[in-house]
């Protein structure tokens, strides 16, 4: 059974680092493409970027190009997440999912709360 | 302003048919077929019900069906019931540098 498995919720302060993660399970991590997309609060989805973990190659939205970084660790089956400057704008529901053989996101993690407040 | 425009809010009795539309422009959802449509309900992950205009994933109920025509791809829903209930969402690939633009999603209401 596919998983992937996000880490749990996180309440920082403004100008603070975050990475936050997503274990994927039950395929071949290195083979399908995991992209992270934002929710914010009573708000649509946002297509934050992209990575495949197979050489980590990387496509970001303009929208958050320079704001985040995707990265992997195929040791561990992992996915990531990374702000190094946490803003109460990115206060949000972040997502990591992951494509099946097309384009669009077949399966998804549970979410991770990401709260900025000072 | 998202990249698809969806509209707000759509809404019908059970048993009836609804159509959400999902508006977009050359560069993605007319010229690709590569639409795809998610339902979300509250506090729960998006789950893919339409992927690729029109094509079906494992477990998801025929009474979902997925079209296009021009920039517009459109998602409908018929013998609607309660638990049709939710937030919908279509996305699309783009050519623009971005690869992928989701709509600004639809809430579905059951009467």
């Amino acid at each position: 059974e596919v998983q992937l498995v996000q880490s749990g919720a996180e309440v920082k302060e403004p100008g603070e680092s975050l990475k936050i993660s997503c274990k994927g399970s039950g395929y071949s991590f290195t083979s399908y493409w995991i992209g992270w997309v934002r929710q914010m609060p009573g708000k649509g989805l946002e297509w934050m970027g992209i990575i495949y973990p197979g050489d980590s190659d990387t496509t970001y939205s303009p929208s958050f190009q320079g704001q985040v970084t995707i990265s992997v660790d195929k040791s561990i089956s992992t996915a990531y997440l990374h702000w190094s400057s946490l803003k109460a704008s990115d206060t949000a529901m972040y997502y990591c999912a992951r494509r099946g053989y097309t384009y669009g996101f077949v399966y998804w993690g549970q979410g991770t709360l990401v709260t900025v407040s000072s | 302003q998202s990249a698809l425009t969806q509209p707000a809010s759509v809404s019908g009795s059970p048993g009836q048919s609804i159509t959400i539309s999902c508006t977009g422009t050359s560069s993605d959802v007319g010229g690709y077929d590569y639409v795809s449509w998610y339902q979300q309900h509250p506090g729960k992950a998006p789950k893919l019900m339409i992927y690729d205009v029109s094509k079906r994933p494992s477990g998801v109920s025929n009474r979902f069906s997925g079209s296009k025509s021009g920039n517009t791809a459109s998602l409908t829903i018929s013998g609607l019931q309660a638990e049709d209930e939710a937030d919908y969402h279509c996305s699309s690939y783009t050519s623009s540098n971005t690869l992928e633009v989701f709509g600004g999603g639809t809430k579905l209401t059951v009467l």
